[in-house]
């Protein structure tokens, strides 16, 4: 079954310090996309990041970077210079293994980070 | 551009009773996909719709069906609610597919009593 692992449910950071939370998948596809999202208290989900799979550079937008491990399957996200503002759910997710592969996400049970000032 | 816009916000309903959730998505997206936020299971897929055709369907029981409107709109039904049906239920719009990632809406929490 397609799982999506993030082994951190909670972590802290710094303000300004850098931070990383990990992210393992199991899909069979060789061509797909990645992503991280955010839930701020809010509730809205919002796209952080995308990477593709067949490109071996890792995607970077502003202080978000990605470390993409395709063997590994590993996909985890550093966040640098964090800010109050970062503080929120993320959410790693990909697609399922088989069958309408970018018809749906798979996402995992989420990692709460929360920047101290 | 306006984003993904549900409504309503906040629904409280009863046991046995059915709801009626709503999702207006971006213009010109015309995917429309339905999740299911709880603590427990975290985000589930529920559904997803494209020009007006269910493309792929979670496993949820036959209580929960949608559809689609050919502006994109969609809306998702529940019948026979239950109080393990209270949760954030999420929609989300793409262009064609989930490849270049999702614009969520807000949410309707929904809560059971």
């Amino acid at each position: 079954a397609q799982t999506v692992t993030q082994s951190q449910p909670e972590m802290s950071v710094q303000e300004a310090e850098t931070v990383t939370l990990s992210c393992t998948y199991d899909t069979s596809e060789n061509n797909y996309y990645l992503f991280w999202y955010k839930q701020p208290p809010s509730r809205q989900m919002i796209l952080v990041i995308r990477q593709e799979a067949y490109k071996q550079q890792n995607a970077t937008e502003n202080r978000f970077s990605v470390n993409f491990q395709k063997a590994a399957k590993s996909f985890s996200l550093k966040i640098s210079d964090s800010q109050l503002g970062d503080t929120a759910m993320y959410f790693c997710a990909s697609p399922p293994d088989s069958g309408g592969s970018n018809y749906k996400l798979t996402f995992g049970k989420g990692t709460l980070l929360t920047v101290n000032p | 551009k306006a984003g993904v816009t549900q409504t309503p916000r906040y629904l409280i309903k009863t046991r046995g009773q059915q709801v009626t959730l709503s999702c207006s998505p971006i213009s010109g997206h015309r995917s429309v996909s339905w999740y299911q936020q709880t603590p427990g299971q975290g985000l589930q897929f529920l559904f997803e719709y494209f020009s007006e055709t269910q493309r792929n369907k979670g496993n949820f029981p036959g209580r929960f069906s949608g559809r689609q409107f050919s502006n994109s709109r969609s809306e998702m039904n529940v019948s026979t609610l239950e109080l393990g049906d209270s949760a954030l239920y999420l929609c989300a719009s793409s262009l064609v597919d989930s490849d270049y990632g999702y614009t969520f809406g807000s949410g309707t929490r929904l809560t059971v009593v």
